[in-house]
């Protein structure tokens, strides 16, 4: 089945140390999206990536790295210079501009 | 800058109530509108997506309508059973935006009653 597989699903690190968060497709999707989860916040957008070797800042880059070397996969990186990386994560991809949003399941990362 | 809201942030109602759940925004210039469902600690999972030129998309027991003027949505949810509850929420892509950002709201957390 075809899907987004986010790994691991639970991260725990100490602070000022950098981690990174996997997200890999396999919708044959060119655009892919990595979004904050906090209560009561909603969700906020990292950055986004609408096409191989190209990503762009969301609204809450700092802090964050990402990089987009094949179609399937779309990693981000927690520096530690996120202030507050205690969160839910969310990877997402599409096909285009009228097309629905697909999700995976999320990585619940604790800082400590 | 455009906001969404929902509201309640919390429903509770007895199983087989019919029931609609709002959202708003506050710029009416929208190039769709998704719902989605998230189940606690899971990812979202799209529901019903609404192009502009769309006034309703309908799926099973789920039927969401847009009113951009008003720059409304509704999903209504027929005959509420209790695998349907979960925080719904939703999301809408900006009309001049190319890069297929959505804004969500903050959802509505609904639980039915047995």
């Amino acid at each position: 089945d075809g899907g987004i597989t986010q790994s691991p699903k639970y991260l725990f690190r100490k602070e000022g140390q950098n981690v990174t968060l996997s997200c890999e497709q396999n919708l044959n999707h060119d655009a892919m999206y990595w979004y904050r989860q906090d209560p009561g916040q909603g969700l906020r957008l990292i950055y986004y990536s609408q096409i191989v070797n190209d990503f762009q800042k969301g609204d809450i880059a700092e802090g964050y790295s990402v990089s987009r070397e094949k179609k399937e996969s779309f990693p981000l990186t927690v520096t530690s210079a996120q202030k507050n990386p205690t969160a839910f994560y969310l990877c997402a991809s599409t096909w285009g501009r009228d097309s629905p949003l697909h999700f995976g399941n999320g990585t619940r990362l604790t800082v400590t | 800058k455009q906001e969404v809201t929902q509201i309640p942030a919390a429903l509770s109602v007895p199983e087989g109530e019919n029931l609609v759940l709002n959202c708003s925004f506050t710029d009416s210039a929208i190039y769709n509108l998704q719902w989605f469902r998230q189940d606690p600690g899971k990812g979202l999972t799209s529901l019903l997506l609404i192009q502009s030129s769309q006034r309703e998309q309908t799926s099973g027991r789920l039927n969401a309508s847009l009113d951009k003027s008003s720059g409304r949505s509704t999903l209504y949810i027929a005959a509420s059973q209790p695998g349907d509850s979960a925080t719904y929420l939703c999301a809408v892509k900006e009309g001049s935006s190319n890069t297929g950002k959505l804004i969500f709201g903050q959802g509505t957390t609904l639980q039915v009653k047995p």
